[in-house]
């Protein structure tokens, strides 16, 4: 069965702090790996991943994939209190017509 | 539109009533996934629609789920005789393709009285 595994489950930092969040996944004929951000309502859509070793940046967020070891993960630099959000991780598979299957994900809150 | 659009953003409804959840892609896209969120739990895969039809319908959760797509467009999630256990946050996603990221709406939050 596929799944998404996300840790740690919850992180609370301080404003400046650099935090990375995890994600493993198995999956049935992977095409690609997501990141989103959850606020208080829509899961905003952040990064995909398809190669190996290859590394997504937006600002003092990025994102690599490791696709012998299975897993990626969420780098954010110099966090701000506006980071705060639980953080999406999903894989698709076009052997299940691309739906996603999401992890739990990390609830990361960052105080001043 | 810009972005996904979904209404009602709230729904109250008693327990064995039909409710009717909307769903607005971004335009031009032809695949559209609905899937739920309920509290505490991950988002919940329900049915992925190509254009007008519907080739995976696995994640309903019973006969009492249905969906259906019409010009392409807007897509509407009837959920009948409602329970206390459909209480959850359904979530319409929208991409150009399958292969490219699907996009959110800020979904519907219904609450089953």
């Amino acid at each position: 069965e596929d799944k998404v595994v996300q840790s740690p489950l919850s992180l609370v930092v301080h404003e400046g702090d650099t935090v990375t969040l995890n994600c493993s996944y198995e999956v049935t004929n992977f095409r690609s790996l997501l990141w989103y951000k959850q606020e208080k309502k829509a899961p905003t859509f952040l990064f995909m991943l398809t190669s190996s070793g290859i590394e997504k940046k937006s600002g003092r967020l990025s994102s690599i994939l490791d696709k012998k070891e299975l897993f990626s993960i969420l780098n954010i630099t110099a966090t701000q209190t506006g980071d705060s959000a639980v953080y999406l991780c999903a894989v698709g598979s076009p052997f299940n017509t691309d739906k996603l299957i999401f992890g739990t994900g990390t609830r990361l809150q960052v105080f001043p | 539109g810009a972005g996904v659009s979904q209404s009602p953003s709230n729904k109250v409804t008693e327990k064995g009533k039909d409710v009717e959840l909307r769903c607005d892609p971004i335009s031009g896209h032809t695949a559209l996934y609905w899937y739920r969120q309920s509290l505490g739990q991950g988002l919940e895969f329900l049915i992925y629609f190509q254009g007008n039809s519907a080739p995976d319908k696995s994640g309903l959760p019973s006969d009492r789920f249905s969906a259906e797509r019409t010009g392409g467009s807007v897509s509407t999630l009837t959920i009948q005789r409602t329970q206390q256990e459909d209480s959850a946050v359904y979530l319409c996603a929208s991409s150009s393709n399958r292969a490219q990221p699907q996009h959110f709406g800020d979904g519907t939050r219904l609450s089953i009285l």
